[in-house]
């Protein structure tokens, strides 16, 4: 059972350019968090989907992001316009919750660190 | 608001040594509490988890330790190794929302 891929695990971009970060989660998982990891700091929450809806963004900014979960296929984090203070790690994460059954496990992927020059 | 607060931000310890971890929470709501151990380099994995339930809980060298009452919880690393050198999260969860503490550096010195 294959753990959550994420892809790419690096990702070099300039100025105004987009960045677009895959997920997939671990099998039969339908739910899927977005987190970012400055350096020394902790995980900052930016979004949670399950398939074809968006559940809570609320950690997300308005501008400049959006997320995706597909009924096939990966969940996509986008960044336009990219900027240099959203060079970050980028860590997805999975969970088998559903609903009235509360395991409360996250599996998190290994993360795609994005560099903005 | 942080929903989570973790101290101390950074600890290092003699091998051999016992690490000790706080959190504190505000919500009484939430009702599971893992703790998540990061490599660098690597996503963070669950180490060790508690619900509100237990007052401890113990898994090799690792244990929780659970106050409902104060709404605080702590993460004790027994005879800690340098392979134990990582840095460690807290969180508390309900449903699907989780709340992460930010992190504690731990560095276990040979």
């Amino acid at each position: 059972n294959a753990g959550v891929m994420q892809n790419p695990r690096h990702l070099v971009r300039r100025r105004g350019q987009e960045a677009r970060l895959r997920c997939s989660p671990m099998k039969g998982h339908s739910h899927v968090y977005w987190y970012r990891q400055l350096p020394e700091e902790g995980l900052k929450f930016m979004v949670y989907l399950q398939k074809e809806n968006i559940i809570d963004e609320s950690g997300m900014p308005k501008e400049r992001f959006s997320a995706e979960f597909p009924k096939e296929g990966p969940s996509i984090l986008r960044i336009q316009q990219v900027v240099r203070g959203d060079s970050a790690a980028y860590f997805c994460a999975s969970s088998p919750y559903s609903a009235g059954r509360n395991t409360g496990e996250l599996f998190f992927g290994e993360g795609s660190r994005l560099t903005v020059l | 608001q942080q929903q989570v607060k973790q101290s101390p931000q950074s600890l290092i310890v003699q091998k051999g040594g016992i690490s000790i971890i706080n959190c504190a929470y505000e919500n009484t709501a939430f009702d599971y509490f893992p703790w998540y151990q990061q490599f660098p380099g690597k996503g963070p994995a669950l180490l060790i988890a508690i619900r509100p339930d237990v007052s401890e809980k113990k898994e090799g060298r690792f244990t929780i330790s659970f106050n409902k009452s104060a709404k605080q919880f702590s993460l004790h690393i027994m005879d800690s190794q340098p392979g134990d050198s990582a840095t460690y999260f807290c969180a508390a969860s309900k449903g699907n929302q989780f709340y992460f503490g930010t992190g504690t550096s731990l560095t276990v010195i040979p």
